[in-house]
């Protein structure tokens, strides 16, 4: 079974500073895509970056980065330029090619000023 | 279009009593998943549709749990005999296929509180 593993409960940031959150999964499964979905408080989730196994780049969106080692099945997440509306709870996720999606126990990230 | 919805936001209930919380998907998206957050964990899939058709259900879903897509467009989550297990977000995500991964877009989540 694939499991995803988040191992900072917690991390703090300071405005403008960057800092990175941890990702780890398993699976037997060759093909996958991996997810770091944004949770802010009391409201819904959002997408904020994927990447495809099959893809050997990291993914970018803006001020947000992947690592991307498959061999070390490991995935994390670079904010650059932190601001105060990226706090939020940050979930890592799997997924196969049976499109469910399987998190991680969550990543609670506050950005001070 | 406005996203997903999920009504009700919230939902107290006595244990023993049955609930129902509905979902609204983005129009035109023919899959529909329904998860489960308790707190202090990520979501857990429950189970998903592809337009009225359930194709996957998760062994979470207890025969207490029932989701049902009549016509393809919303769809509806009931729990029987609610237990304080239950308390959870219940969150619904809708996609539309693309022929690659298709982006789940979540709803707010309805939250239940069972006493």
């Amino acid at each position: 079974a694939q499991t995803v593993t988040q191992s900072q409960p917690e991390m703090s940031v300071q405005e403008a500073e960057t800092v990175t959150l941890s990702c780890t999964y398993d699976t037997s499964e060759n093909n996958y895509y991996l997810f770091w979905y944004k949770q802010p408080p009391s409201r819904q989730m959002i997408l904020v970056i994927r990447q495809e196994a099959y893809k050997q780049q990291n993914a970018t969106e803006n001020r947000f980065s992947v690592n991307f080692q498959k061999a070390a099945k490991s995935f994390s997440l670079k904010i650059s330029d932190s601001q105060l509306g990226d706090t939020a709870m940050y979930f890592c996720a799997f997924s196969d090619n049976t499109d469910k999606l399987i998190f991680g126990t969550g990543t609670r990230l506050q950005v001070f000023p | 279009d406005t996203g997903v919805s999920q009504d009700p936001r919230h939902k107290i209930t006595k244990r023993g009593q049955n609930v129902t919380f509905r979902c609204d998907p983005i129009s035109e998206h023919n899959r529909l998943y329904w998860y489960r957050q308790t707190l202090g964990q990520g979501p857990e899939f429950l189970t998903y549709f592809q337009n009225e058709a359930q194709l996957e259900k998760s062994r979470l879903l207890s025969d207490r749990f029932s989701a049902e897509r009549p016509k393809g467009s919303f769809s509806t989550l009931e729990i029987q005999r609610t237990e304080q297990g239950d308390s959870a977000m219940y969150l619904c995500a809708s996609s539309f296929p693309t022929g690659e991964f298709d982006e789940q877009y979540f709803g707010p989540g309805t939250r239940l509180t069972v006493t």
